[in-house]
């Protein structure tokens, strides 16, 4: 089971590129790295989803060592509703027993 | 199109009583799981149900935890007898294959108190 490591929470100014580095040094070869974000009393959103290299999408970008042990979220200009907890999660396609949300990042954007 | 639905957004209910709670996925969507996450708690996996069958529920944490999901559409998650444990937020969420190799789209949650 690919456990991740992510910091509890990270604070950052309005506009500024935020990256969130999560740990998964036993993630598997099948395996997965995506990336939910959860604004309160909401359940969670997928923003991104990758392999390895680099993914980028209209919301954010995932960067992946050729290891895989990591990955980096990368927000760009973060604005006051960027303001959530974001989740690393990794998994394969055998189903969702394998999907471990752990604590996540809280990421509070300040003005 | 309408995202994943859940019912009810909130519920409170005394100890030894029972709680239903429901989830309509997106349609279209064979993919069904519930997760929950208890007070100061991770989100933790529960079952999964591909159409009316259940393919995994090795996250169930008990015989008095039941979900069903007839007719391959919508689910229930009955609890019974509820215990102060059971209190957190109940989460669903369905996809169209199979998590890994698509996203899987969440409901809003069902917040149960046990008194």
């Amino acid at each position: 089971l690919a456990k991740t490591t992510q910091p509890i929470s990270m604070d950052s100014y309005e506009g500024q590129e935020v990256n969130i580095t999560c740990s998964h040094n036993n993630i598997a070869t099948n395996d997965y790295i995506t990336w939910y974000q959860q604004f309160p009393s909401q359940g969670p959103r997928f923003i991104i989803q990758g392999y390895k290299t680099k993914v980028t999408n209209e919301v954010a970008s995932l960067f992946i060592p050729a290891d895989r042990k990591s990955s980096t979220l990368s927000l760009p200009r973060v604005s006051l509703s960027d303001t959530a907890v974001y989740y690393c999660l990794v998994g394969d396609r055998g189903g969702a027993n394998n999907l471990f949300f752990g604590t996540g990042t809280r990421l509070t954007v300040i003005p | 199109e309408a995202g994943v639905t859940q019912f009810p957004s909130h519920s409170v209910i005394e100890k030894g009583q029972t709680v239903t709670l429901r989830c309509d996925p997106i349609s279209g969507h064979d993919n069904l799981y519930w997760y929950r996450r208890v007070m100061g708690k991770e989100i933790k996996f529960l079952l999964h149900f591909v159409k009316e069958s259940k393919q995994d529920e090795s996250g169930m944490p008990n015989n008095r935890f039941l979900a069903e999901r007839t007719g391959g559409t919508y689910s229930t998650l009955k609890v019974q007898p509820a215990e102060l444990e059971d209190s957190g937020v109940y989460f669903c969420a369905s996809s169209q294959e199979e998590w890994g190799r698509e996203t899987q789209y969440f409901g809003p949650g069902t917040r149960l108190l046990v008194l």
